[in-house]
């Protein structure tokens, strides 16, 4: 298994600039989520999804950012307009049910720089 | 409020050595546990889990003690290698994982 992928790797964007990060969970996942990683904050849960519905966005900063996920293969998280502290790498994770024991498999992760 | 964190941020021991990280956690409503390792730019790596009916969980040279009396877990690397440097975090398991802030772990040569 090719395990989640994640695109971009890197981004860079300049202040007020749109950014669509992608998602593709391990097939048969059917719980995805997202994650962001500050040496501030550590890792924060922002939004995870159960069979393609949203379950808990209360992780979500702010009406900036939003996330769907319009298939079981594939979710997108947009921060719309960004900011220079929006930077941070952000996960992507699925589970087999999204269930108290079921273990999150992360994705590589995008690095995002907003200058 | 429900928290989990480690005691110490940089742990360096010798190759070869056993290295012993800690967690400690408050008021959780879920003893599930999770140790995850994260190399440098990669993502979180599932190493061991424990639940609560569990103290102790051995893998591949790791250990995972829970003593939910004190509500702490250790995570107990044996013979650690150059490939384990890396940050370690323990989470407390559920819908919603909640990480703690991680140790660095150096191994020296």
């Amino acid at each position: 298994d090719a395990g989640v992928i994640q695109s971009p790797r890197h981004e860079v964007t300049e202040m007020g600039q749109e950014v669509t990060l992608r998602c593709k969970p391990i097939s048969g996942h059917n719980s995805l989520f997202w994650y962001r990683q500050t040496m501030m904050r550590g890792l924060e849960l922002l939004i995870y999804f159960n069979n393609n519905v949203p379950i808990d966005d209360s992780g979500m900063p702010e009406d900036r950012f939003s996330a769907k996920m319009p298939n079981a293969s594939f979710s997108t998280l947009k921060i719309q307009p960004s900011e220079p502290r929006d930077s941070a790498v952000y996960f992507c994770a699925s589970s087999i049910a999204g269930g108290l024991t079921d273990t999150q498999y992360f994705g590589p992760g995008t690095r995002l720089t907003v200058l | 409020g429900e928290s989990v964190g480690l005691h110490l941020p940089t742990l360096s021991v010798q190759e070869g050595d056993n290295s012993i990280i800690n967690c400690a956690y408050s008021n959780s409503a879920s003893d599930y546990f999770i140790w995850y390792k994260q190399e440098s730019g990669k993502g979180p790596q599932f190493i061991i889990d424990i639940r609560s009916n569990m103290d102790k969980r051995q893998g591949q040279r790791v250990t995972v003690l829970l003593n939910k009396t004190v509500k702490h877990l250790s995570l107990q690397i044996a013979a650690t290698q150059p490939g384990d440097s890396a940050v370690y975090f323990c989470a407390r398991g559920g819908n919603k994982l909640t990480f703690g802030t991680g140790t660095q772990l150096k191994v020296e040569l």
